[in-house]
């Protein structure tokens, strides 16, 4: 059982937008700033799509952001493109023993 | 460009031991903490283990304290992983990612580790 909770799957059509949501403790996501996301498509590597909860580096899409309230993050994809399909996971620092949590993962398909 | 290349993975037997190395490229590698992350076939991301700048301190996830060491050589821009009597639920790709504050904003490319008789 990972430490983040996220919803095992999401589907959008091409142009709609979703939101995947990570559910954590006052001991992760809401005692810092400092929630990740990661997209991975089959056989890749993991890839940094948001930082410290909505930041986005640099070539990453203005379609992906990310906000947070409480104890629980959430990505969403605006403008859902075939490409986006992929599994995606919240990661949060957690303090100095711990250091970070991922969620258990979400496969986006697009219909 | 920043490029991590992992290699090292392969077959070892329960009980065996593996030395994984990760060459980075296009970052001044002494400047950052490194980390090794892990994803079992089928599962999800895991945190393994985490080396400061200038391999002064090192963290690990619990399950593999006291079998797995991390180190780094700054001259050679290299990271690895030791790991020591493995088990089967060690196997996974282990990555290599530069990390700061708890994101990992580069990754290599992987390398699989199979713990089997």
């Amino acid at each position: 059982q990972s430490a983040l909770t996220q919803p095992a799957s999401v589907s959008g059509s091409p142009g709609q937008s979703i939101t995947i949501s990570c559910t954590g403790t006052s001991s992760d996501v809401g005692s810092y700033n400092l929630v990740s996301w990661y997209q991975q498509h089959p056989g890749k590597a993991p890839k940094l799509m948001i930082y410290e909860g909505s930041k986005r580096p640099s070539g990453v899409s203005n379609r992906f952001s990310g906000s947070k309230s409480g104890n629980t993050a959430s990505l969403t994809i605006s403008g859902l493109q075939a490409e986006d399909e992929a599994d995606y996971y919240c990661c949060s620092y957690a303090g100095s023993s711990t250091y970070v949590v991922f969620g258990g993962g979400t496969k986006l398909t697009v219909l | 460009e920043v490029q991590l290349v992992e290699s090292g993975g392969g077959l070892v037997q329960p009980g065996g031991s593996l030395r994984l190395s990760c060459a980075a490229s296009g970052f001044t590698f002494s400047s950052y903490w490194m980390s090794w992350v892990r994803q079992a076939p089928g599962k999800g991301l895991e945190w393994v283990a985490n080396i400061k700048q200038d391999g002064s301190e090192k963290y690990y996830v619990d399950s593999v304290k006291g079998r797995f060491t991390i180190s780094r050589d700054n001259a050679k821009n290299s990271l690895y992983l030791q790991m020591n009597s493995l088990r089967a639920e060690d196997t996974a790709v282990y990555y290599c990612a530069r990390v700061f504050w708890g994101t990992f904003d580069y990754w290599g490319q992987g390398t699989l580790v199979t713990v089997s008789s």
